[in-house]
């Protein structure tokens, strides 16, 4: 069965550092993978998503994520860290995938907090 | 472009009552997805529709639960006979499974549900 592992529970980093958000996910095929994120109280925001192609994706407010078929991986990234990135960052796996993917498998999440 | 509504935002009820949600989907979208959040997990899928057909249901929708989409417009979420453990957030979900888009989801604000 497919899933989504977030290794970290809670991470935190100064305003200004680079950030790495760690997914592993489990699937037979090739995955259409996603990472949302979501403010306290309120929904999910897609960041950015892959299909295919290339391997590096970027998104909304300056993150990228790269996929590593070897490694079962889908890492978030971003160079410089802001404040108002604290949130709960999710990753998600299509269950179906191909041309219509059906509901998404997420990972527990990883709570960031930023320090100032 | 308005965006996934939820309403209420909010729902606050007593053990054994029934409770109904509602959600407006991105128009044009033809999938509507309803997602269950508990407290430091990551959405789990309840169920989904494709215009007006209910095409999957989640083993965590019981048979409290029931979910309609009249005309394949809004779509609402009935819980009857609530417990305390029903308490969570639901979140709804649109997409429109056409190229490019390609069923990418986007999530509304959700509604809290508190079972006292």
């Amino acid at each position: 069965a497919q899933s989504v592992t977030q290794p970290d529970i809670h991470i935190t980093v100064s305003e200004g550092a680079s950030l790495e958000l760690r997914c592993n996910y489990s699937y037979g095929a090739t995955p259409y993978l996603f990472w949302y994120v979501q403010s306290p109280g309120q929904g999910l925001q897609l960041l950015l998503k892959y299909f295919s192609g290339d391997t590096l994706v970027q998104g909304i407010k300056g993150f990228e994520a790269e996929f590593k078929r070897s490694q079962s991986s889908f890492n978030l990234r971003k160079p410089s860290v802001h404040w108002s990135d604290a949130a709960e960052y999710f990753c998600a796996v299509a269950a179906g995938g191909g041309g219509s993917q059906g509901n998404l498998i997420f990972g527990k999440g990883t709570k960031l907090s930023v320090k100032p | 472009d308005t965006g996934v509504s939820q309403n209420p935002r909010h729902k606050i009820t007593k053990r054994g009552q029934n409770v109904t949600f509602r959600c407006d989907p991105i128009s044009e979208h033809n999938r509507l997805y309803w997602y269950r959040q508990t407290l430091g997990q990551g959405p789990e899928f309840l169920t989904y529709f494709q215009n007006e057909a209910q095409l999957e249901k989640s083993r965590l929708l019981s048979d409290r639960f029931s979910a309609e989409r009249p005309k394949g417009s809004f779509s609402t979420l009935e819980i009857q006979r609530t417990e305390q453990g029903d308490s969570a957030m639901y979140l709804c979900a649109s997409s429109q499974i056409r190229q490019p888009s390609r069923d990418t989801q986007y999530f509304g604000p959700g509604t809290r549900l508190t079972v006292l």
